[in-house]
């Protein structure tokens, strides 16, 4: 079946315009995860979204940075007034519910902020 | 020796050779690890998990070894093929939080 799939893989924007990434989770996962990852560095958790529950917002690194996931699938992060700081691989990953952990990563989307 | 520009430990070893990641973690109450490999423009693969009930895991070409006293992980890579080029990385969760919490990674480079 199909993997996670994000989209777009690129993104190049202008420092303090929006942008928006998306995330298609594996069909069946309830739980969603955003990460990001500077150059040559480990991956930072962002957010996770499990099935109707208050998303754990707790890694977002300000208030520009919101996601959301409608009908409890599809995801999106916007990014508002984005910094040159803000350049990194944005990676969405899914998993089953709570209890198996093992999340499934998509191929992230390049975000370059210029 | 290390890599300059990722600035990552870098593991170079012989095509056929058996390779050894290894990991420390922080948390003594984390209870789940996993091992991803992370290719040139990809997102990171799943490769062995194991929980902390559990000393050693065996799966396909690859064993994770756990030692809970010195919070210490281990992969390793039986017949290391070029295929196996990549960053790989460790990450840790406390049961009921899913949040993985990452290692920096370690590239490892096999030499035909």
């Amino acid at each position: 079946g199909a993997g996670v799939s994000q989209s777009p893989s690129n993104k190049v924007t202008e420092k303090g315009k929006d942008v928006e990434l998306r995330c298609d989770p594996i069909s069946g996962h309830t739980a969603l995860y955003w990460y990001r990852q500077s150059l040559g560095q480990g991956l930072e958790f962002l957010i996770y979204f499990q099935g109707n529950s208050a998303p754990d917002k707790s890694g977002l690194p300000s208030d520009r940075f919101s996601a959301e996931r409608t009908g409890g699938s599809v995801s999106t992060l916007t990014i508002q007034r984005t910094q040159q700081e803000d350049s990194a691989v944005y990676l969405c990953a899914s998993s089953f519910p709570s209890g198996t952990e093992t999340q499934y990563f998509g191929p992230g989307t390049r975000l370059l902020v210029l | 020796g290390e890599s300059v520009g990722l600035h990552l430990p870098t593991l170079s070893v012989q095509e056929g050779d058996n390779s050894i990641i290894n990991c420390a973690y922080s948390n003594s109450a984390s209870d789940y690890f996993i091992w991803y490999k992370q290719e040139s423009g990809k997102g990171p693969q799943f490769i062995i998990d194991i929980r902390s009930n559990m000393d050693k895991r065996q799966g396909q070409r690859v064993t994770v070894l756990l030692n809970k006293t010195v919070k210490h992980l281990s992969l390793q890579i039986a017949a290391t093929q070029p295929g196996d080029s990549a960053v790989y990385f460790c990450a840790e969760s406390l049961h009921g939080n899913n949040r993985l919490a990452f290692g920096k990674g370690n590239q490892v480079v096999v030499i035909p």
